[in-house]
């Protein structure tokens, strides 16, 4: 059963700095991976989508990653700004979406 | 272009009755997902609907149930609620089933049970 876990599950961080959440999931056969953003008691606003075959998207300030082979995935956030406060979660896609637990992320201005 | 939208926005039952949400994917979507989140806990699947049939479902009692119409909306039903039942129902829409295409979420119903 495919199993997804993200690294950190909360993280702090003063305004302007650079960030990486990490997703790491156990079956590698995955059609895509995506990224979504979840502000409190809202739905998930799609960030970026990579599939199995690409290696990284790019999106504005933010930046996903994918290794299938090792099952890791990042996404890099540039000169973070307190709008980007919210929890993050990764899903893996094989016929159904897999998630994280995500990250909750506070930028403090 | 609309976005996936899910009615109602939030509502409140009691134990025992029985509620229905609705979910209208993106124009040319076919495939429809249904997650549960309750409080604290991460996106549970519920519900894959994809050409009007259902292709999986996740590990719910069968007191959820759902359909989806020929233009491609979805409604998730629940009967007997419980207590626990109480969470954000998420749907999801993409252009194609399980596969390749990037989804969309809508913004979700509030279902309070008490």
């Amino acid at each position: 059963k495919q199993e997804v876990t993200q690294i950190p599950a909360a993280l702090s961080v003063p305004e302007g700095e650079n960030l990486v959440l990490n997703c790491s999931f156990t079956d590698s056969a995955i059609y895509n991976l995506q990224w979504f953003r979840q502000d409190p008691g809202k739905g998930l606003t799609s960030l970026l989508l990579i599939q199995s075959s690409q290696r990284e998207q790019t999106s504005g300030r933010l930046n996903a990653s994918l290794d299938k082979s090792s099952g890791r995935s990042t996404l890099y956030i540039a000169a973070s700004q307190p709008g980007d406060s919210a929890t993050y979660l990764c899903a893996v896609r094989r016929n159904q979406f897999y998630f994280g637990t995500g990250t909750s992320l506070t930028v403090i201005p | 272009e609309a976005g996936v939208t899910q009615s109602p926005t939030h509502l409140i039952k009691t134990r025992g009755q029985q509620v229905t949400l609705r979910c209208s994917p993106i124009s040319g979507h076919t495939s429809v997902y249904w997650y549960q989140q309750a409080l604290g806990l991460g996106l549970q699947f519920l519900l894959w609907y994809d050409e009007g049939e259902e292709r999986n479902r996740g590990n719910f009692p069968p007191r959820f149930s759902g359909r989806q119409f020929p233009n491609y909306s979805s409604e998730l039903n629940v009967n007997a609620l419980e207590l626990e039942d109480s969470a954000l129902y998420l749907c999801a829409s993409s252009p194609m089933g399980g596969g390749i295409a990037e989804a969309f979420f809508g913004q979700g119903t509030r279902l309070t049970v008490v």
